[in-house]
């Protein structure tokens, strides 16, 4: 399954299958960018980072892409679990005080 | 492990209550952060400070101060509770202001005005 960030907040995938996560960022200045994940009732919690230097980079079962020509970001998480379901959100770092911008997130459902 | 602390969970407040949000951290992180979250608008930053006794608006500072009297401990403060101030608050940290590093949260703290 796929969504497309702001404009598809729900994602509902199959126990097993393959998720993705988009998410399109604002200033072409941001060099470094977080994935959260936010259970119901919870503060966020850290998935993967990945710096403007990379493309990708591989974490356990999730992997980030960052396409800086067009600004976008995605989130793959393989062998989604119904564990995984929560609300996903990206950040960008914009310098300056290492502050962050955050997008308004997609809600990851795991159908068992 | 880092370790940021809100104290408060879940309050109640009144409208014109002056409301105090505490945050603690524990791992000697330079940056502290106040963000509000609501649906549908992601986290605002509201405030944050980069060193013991300075502060720097956010994105909505309106109706809200800050204290960093200690690096470790970053409290929100609303002078005068408002309904519209009803929200999750999220209070987070960073090690550095310079160096672009994770950004540590809380468990957040609901507050709700009525």
């Amino acid at each position: 399954g796929e969504s497309v960030g702001l404009h598809l907040p729900t994602l509902s995938v199959q126990e097993g299958d393959n998720s993705i996560i988009n998410c399109a960022y604002s200033n072409s200045a941001s060099d470094y960018f977080i994935w959260y994940k936010q259970e119901s009732g919870k503060g966020p919690q850290f998935i993967i980072d990945i710096r403007s230097n990379m493309d990708k980079r591989q974490g356990q079962r999730v992997t980030v892409l960052l396409n800086k020509t067009v600004k976008h970001l995605s989130l793959q998480i393989a062998a989604t679990q119904p564990g995984d379901s929560a609300v996903y959100f990206c950040a960008e770092n914009i310098g300056n005080f290492n502050k962050f911008y955050f997008g308004s997130g997609t809600k990851l459902n795991v159908k068992p | 492990d880092v370790k940021v602390t809100q104290s408060s969970r879940y309050l109640v407040k009144r409208t014109g209550e002056k409301v105090f949000l505490e945050c603690v951290q524990d791992m000697d992180h330079e940056n502290m952060f106040w963000y509000r979250q609501d649906p549908g608008l992601g986290l605002r930053l509201i405030y944050f400070s980069y060193d013991v006794k300075m502060k720097e608006k956010g994105d909505i500072p309106e109706g809200y101060s800050v204290s960093r009297e200690k690096k470790e401990r970053f409290s929100l403060i609303l002078e005068s509770a408002s309904t519209n101030q009803t929200s999750m608050y999220l209070c987070a940290s960073t090690l550095s202001r310079v160096v672009a590093g994770e950004l540590f949260f809380g468990e957040g703290s609901r507050l709700t005005v009525l």
